[in-house]
């Protein structure tokens, strides 16, 4: 069956400081994967997709970026975090084409002070 | 532009009480629909999903789902809840055109009282 992991669970990093979140899916191959935020009391945001290797697609401009440089590895960074990019990070795959539903990590809970 | 409503923020619900949480969507081409459970600081769980068929969808924990094309809503309910079942409930659909991408919902909090 098909596993996805985040890591770290928690992080608390000051402002300006740099962030590497990671994601890994087992027992598929070529997912789509996709990062969300969610910020406190609110729904989820859609910040990156991805459809394969070094392929990505940003929703919204922001100083977060995020790679792809294995198959099913994700990454999330950023070079200097703010204090808004607080929230939840979720990371999510899907299937090949006619499945359309998304599976989600435990997430990563990132406090910026 | 495709859109997800939950209208209702919060539902208060006494234990072993009927539930329905509301979900409308709009959408002028065909619609995939889901519902997933997301409990205090975990990932969301996908409980129910519409792709074709029956309009009556049954998903885990005793949920299940109607599609409503002419109302465009897709409300979940459970006909006795448990304490539980307290979590957040969102409400999503696929995005038109050649993409997995999904629109959810800005999520219903079911606060389950004993």
């Amino acid at each position: 069956s098909q596993t996805i992991h985040q890591w770290p669970a928690t992080l608390v990093q000051p402002v300006g400081s740099p962030l590497s979140l990671e994601c890994t899916v087992e027992g598929t191959s070529n997912p789509n994967l996709y990062w969300y935020r969610q910020a406190a009391g609110r729904g989820l945001q859609l910040l990156f997709y991805s459809v394969g290797i070094g392929q990505i697609s940003s929703e919204v401009p922001q100083n977060l970026s995020a790679s792809r440089p294995q198959d099913r590895q994700f990454i999330l960074s950023s070079k200097k975090l703010l204090l808004s990019d607080s929230g939840f990070y979720l990371c999510a795959w899907s299937g090949g084409q006619g499945t359309y539903e998304q599976y989600f990590g435990p997430g990563t809970r990132l406090t910026v002070t | 532009a495709q859109s997800v409503t939950q209208l209702d923020s919060q539902v208060p619900v006494f234990e072993e009480a009927p539930v329905e949480l509301r979900c409308n969507y709009s959408s002028s081409v065909s619609v995939y629909l889901f519902w997933y459970v997301q409990y205090p600081n975990q990932g969301l769980q996908l409980l129910l999903k519409y792709l074709s068929g029956s309009t009556l969808v049954k998903g885990i924990n005793g949920f299940e789902a109607e599609f409503n094309k002419s109302q465009t809503s897709f409300h979940l309910r459970k006909p006795s809840v448990h304490i539980s079942d307290t979590a957040e409930y969102f409400c999503a659909v696929k995005r038109s055109g050649a993409t997995n991408k999904l629109i959810f919902g800005t999520g219903t909090l079911l606060a389950v009282q004993p």
